[in-house]
């Protein structure tokens, strides 16, 4: 079975701040990481994923994150954020199929001018 | 349209009351998934049809919930006999890709189904 962990339900930053939305995960098997972002009244889109190799894997918006094996994270990162930046974010891992996903709670990145 | 479509946006039903929500997926999307998210929560996996195949339905919570793709297009979700417990959004997702985790999934808004 897997798991994931959002460490922060909520994030205020300032605008161009840096932020990091961090997550965590448990599983006994190599796995696929992903993150979303849900922008209000919106579906889920995705970010970015991490399927094999660089550990650093960059995405849409500025958006970046980084695989740690060894700690089993994956922490989304931004050096600047924007008010537009607000949102629901959420990490999510597969053993396999990308769509059978198990997701963490979110967290709320509000971005204060 | 360019995207996963759902129906209703909104669903009001009392408690015992069956319901049907509907689910259009980008045009030639092989894949569909159907996710609950409760308040709070993140999604969590419901079932996945392969065109009209339901090759997965190991997160349905009871037999009161039923989904079907017959022509491996539109795809339905049916909850008989609601209960307050089922309240939650209801996420339809859909992607190109036979399962395989290099074809992004393309998500609807939702349908937020409240239970009286």
């Amino acid at each position: 079975a897997q798991s994931v962990t959002q460490l922060d339900s909520q994030v205020p930053v300032f605008e161009e701040a840096p932020v990091e939305l961090r997550c965590n995960y448990s599983s006994s098997v190599s796995v696929y990481l992903f993150w979303y972002v849900q922008y209000p009244n919106q579906g889920l889109q995705l970010l970015l994923k991490y399927l094999s190799g660089s550990t650093l894997v960059k995405g849409i918006n500025g958006f970046e994150a980084e695989f740690n094996k060894s700690q089993t994270s994956f922490h989304l990162r931004k050096p600047s954020v924007h008010i537009s930046d607000t949102a629901e974010y959420f990490c999510a891992v597969s053993r396999t199929n990308a769509g059978k996903s198990t997701f963490g709670d979110g967290t709320t990145l509000t971005v204060k001018p | 349209g360019a995207g996963v479509s759902q129906s209703p946006r909104y669903k009001v039903a009392k408690r015992g009351q069956d319901v049907a929500l509907r689910c259009d997926p980008i045009s030639g999307h092989v894949s569909l998934f159907w996710y609950q998210q409760a308040l709070g929560q993140g999604p969590e996996f419901l079932t996945y049809f392969q065109n009209e195949a339901q090759l997965d339905k190991s997160g349905l919570p009871s037999d009161r919930f039923f989904a079907e793709r017959p022509e491996g297009s539109v795809s339905t979700l049916k909850i008989q006999r609601t209960q307050q417990e089922d309240s939650a959004v209801y996420l339809c997702a859909s992607s190109s890709g036979q399962g395989n985790y290099n074809s992004p999934l393309h998500f609807g808004n939702g349908t937020r189904l409240t239970v009286t």
